[in-house]
């Protein structure tokens, strides 16, 4: 069974601060996924990675395969972004995801 | 248009009670799951289906019984609820099966209180 470590568990940042999560896990996958959840709110996903590197807008994903680890960068960080974001993997096909605990992000103006 | 839905989106019932939760999606995937996030937000796989067929089943109480009458709607019957079940229930759909991974699509949530 894959074990997901996220860190930090918590993380409050000055807003235009450049934001970094990291995400370990413990056996090979087929892909790794960062999703965000507002609070109260639904989950939506932000990246699937197999290999390399992704970039939506302000955010980054990074992947090593080799080293089993991700991070998920935020650049030029924002309020807006004060989220919980979530590290999952999953073996690929109808496999459910393995999640990790969670890093809750506050940016404070 | 919602993407995945699901209904009711609270749900308050004593115990000893049998309900349902419903999830439908119009992706036109062929992968719906059931997620559980406990109290400390912690979320863990319930169920997967492929085509209307079981493919995962993680150590849930078989209190809990999924059905999914077509590939787009997957719903969740709890039998005999305990306060333990109390949690945010997530429904999710993604493409396709094999060994490749596809992103998850989720509904919005639906908060059980079991009093």
């Amino acid at each position: 069974k894959n074990e997901v470590e996220q860190s930090p568990q918590n993380l409050t940042a000055q807003e235009g601060e450049f934001i970094t999560i990291n995400c370990s896990y413990s056996v090979g996958i087929s892909a790794l996924h960062w999703l965000q959840q507002h609070p109260g709110g639904g989950i939506v996903s932000l990246f699937m990675l197999s290999s390399g590197k992704k970039k939506h807008g302000r955010l980054i994903a990074t992947i090593n395969i080799q080293e089993k680890h991700s991070s998920l960068h935020i650049t030029a960080s924002h309020p807006r972004d004060s989220a919980v974001y979530i590290c999952a993997v999953g073996g690929g096909g109808a496999d459910g995801l393995t999640f990790g605990k969670g890093t809750h992000l506050i940016i404070q103006p | 248009d919602t993407a995945v839905s699901q209904t009711p989106k609270y749900l308050v019932t004593q115990m000893g009670n049998d309900k349902s939760i419903k999830c439908e999606q119009n992706l036109g995937h062929d992968t719906m799951y059931w997620y559980k996030q406990d109290s400390k937000k912690f979320l863990k796989i319930m169920f997967s289906y492929n085509n209307k067929e079981l493919i995962i089943n993680e150590t849930v109480p078989n209190r809990f019984s999924p059905k999914s009458p077509d590939k787009a709607h997957l719903n969740l019957h709890i039998n005999s609820l305990e306060l333990g079940d109390s949690a945010v229930y997530f429904c999710a759909s993604s493409q396709g099966s094999g060994t490749v991974s596809y992103e998850q699509y989720f509904g919005p949530g639906t908060r059980l209180t079991v009093t």
